[in-house]
């Protein structure tokens, strides 16, 4: 399996407080990818990294933004939580090169109640 | 920009029959398409992957197919076993990075 960690596994909180969920590689791989994940939606991209300090937007960014301090970290965070940011969130690493296969981490349950 | 299309959504097949499921997409630029299997609570799980330069490829009882002039390529279980039950999902690059454009999912049932 590849080297990835996702905290908190699962949270539970309420509308309108920040969240954050951490995506933890130790692939040294270049890119890492958020991802949500709701039924009949299949698994859609929120942000991803192409490098320490850099980041872009996928197609469902709102209400979401991303820091990549080191190679290895990739955080998401709510800003202001809402109930329809409830999901279950994935994290996915590739190498450089293009077309590289992603892998994913276990996934975080979000609740926002 | 990219779309990728799904089909079935659910899908029953006895157990040692073979199940195939279909996508289409949208971006002839395309040209990396990778199919994902989940399991209930569970990641997922990358199981077959084909690029363009190819319209073929099989491991073990899995092959997936690519027809890149009617931009669709599909996923064959041949042999199906009651393990083969799970979500699978399409995948198609798009832009750059390594991005990939999902399917909607199957949901693949074997009946004993």
């Amino acid at each position: 399996d590849a080297g990835i960690t996702q905290s908190p596994r699962h949270k539970v909180t309420e509308t309108g407080t920040p969240v954050t969920l951490r995506c933890h590689q130790t692939e040294n791989h270049r890119y890492m990818y958020w991802y949500r994940q709701d039924p009949g939606h299949g698994l859609r991209l929120i942000h991803y990294s192409y490098g320490v300090k850099d980041t872009d937007k996928g197609e469902v960014s709102d209400g979401y933004s991303v820091s990549r301090s080191k190679t290895e970290d990739f955080l998401l965070t709510l800003e202001s939580a809402t109930s329809s940011q409830t999901s279950v969130y994935f994290c996915a690493i590739s190498g450089a090169g293009d077309n590289q296969p992603q892998h994913f981490g276990d996934g975080t349950r979000l609740s926002i109640l | 920009g990219e779309n990728v299309e799904q089909h079935p959504s659910t899908l029953s097949v006895q157990e040692g029959d073979s199940a195939v499921i279909k996508c289409t997409y949208s971006d002839s630029a395309s040209n990396y398409f990778p199919w994902y299997k989940q399991e209930l609570g569970k990641r997922p799980q990358l199981i077959i992957d084909i690029r363009s330069n190819v319209g073929e490829k099989k491991d073990q009882r899995i092959a997936v197919t690519l027809n890149k002039t009617a931009k669709h390529f599909s996923l064959h279980i041949t042999e199906t076993q009651p393990e083969d039950s799970a979500v699978y999902f399409c995948a198609a690059s798009y832009s750059s990075a390594s991005k990939i454009i999902f399917g909607s999912g199957t949901r693949l049932s074997i009946r004993p």
